[in-house]
């Protein structure tokens, strides 16, 4: 596809559970972001990768959360030992050029944890 | 520290009608401001983006204008149509500083138009 795919879409956890959130971006793309948004809320920054090199992990709420893009295409959200507080949607964002402008976001994986 | 404050929370505009949505950032480092919608279930995409070196910038019906001094900028919506009913955010970045932070973004503002 053309976007930026995110699976799954939807994923229930229960407490304590480790996920992983995937996203696939657009061919080609450098800089690819990942994004937690809370229900109602903007976006909120959590971690930037230019190609392979994780070059910002500041909005990382915590080390249960984990990200890696190791061969600078596709990039892997981990979450170990989910908290009900990690219950959110995460977006993955990608742009040709690095430092994000015109970033292209995908649709989320709206994760919730019982 | 909201960095980026955005308002209204919601707005309600008739058709036809011009929607105007404001922000206003604290961070001097900030040098580029986009606007993205978001549909409900969709990630949030891209409308028009400014920077700091004009004023104003239009792309078909929607409108940023930008005001450095007062570190505020706005989205206006002209002949708003029922289509345009979704969640507007604003954001800010700092590209002089790689853009690696990323995009801070507003609280949104949930826009419906009423046919």
């Amino acid at each position: 596809g053309a976007g930026v795919s995110q699976s799954p879409r939807y994923k229930v956890a229960k407490r304590g559970q480790d996920v992983a959130l995937r996203c696939d971006p657009i061919s080609g793309h450098v800089s690819l972001f990942w994004y937690q948004q809370a229900l109602g809320q903007g976006p909120e920054f959590l971690t930037y990768f230019q190609n392979e090199a994780q070059l910002d992990k500041s909005g990382l709420p915590s080390d249960r959360f984990f990200a890696e893009r190791p061969e600078g295409s596709v990039s892997t959200l981990k979450i170990q030992r989910t908290q009900q507080e990690d219950s959110a949607v995460y977006l993955c964002a990608s742009s040709l050029v690095p430092g994000g402008t015109e970033a292209f976001f995908g649709q989320g994986t709206r994760l919730t944890v019982v | 520290q909201q960095q980026v404050k955005q308002s209204p929370q919601s707005l309600i505009v008739q058709k036809g009608g011009i929607s105007i949505i404001n922000c206003a950032y604290e961070n001097t480092a900030f040098d580029y401001f986009p606007w993205y919608q978001q549909f409900p279930g969709k990630g949030p995409a891209l409308l028009i983006a400014i920077r700091p070196d004009v004023s104003e910038k239009k792309e078909g019906r929607f409108t940023i204008s930008f005001n450095k001094s007062a570190k505020q900028f706005s989205l206006h919506i002209m002949d708003s149509q029922p289509g345009d009913s979704a969640t507007y955010f604003c954001a800010a970045s700092s590209l002089r500083g790689g853009g690696a932070d990323g995009l801070t973004f507003g609280k949104g503002t949930h826009l419906i138009i009423q046919p």
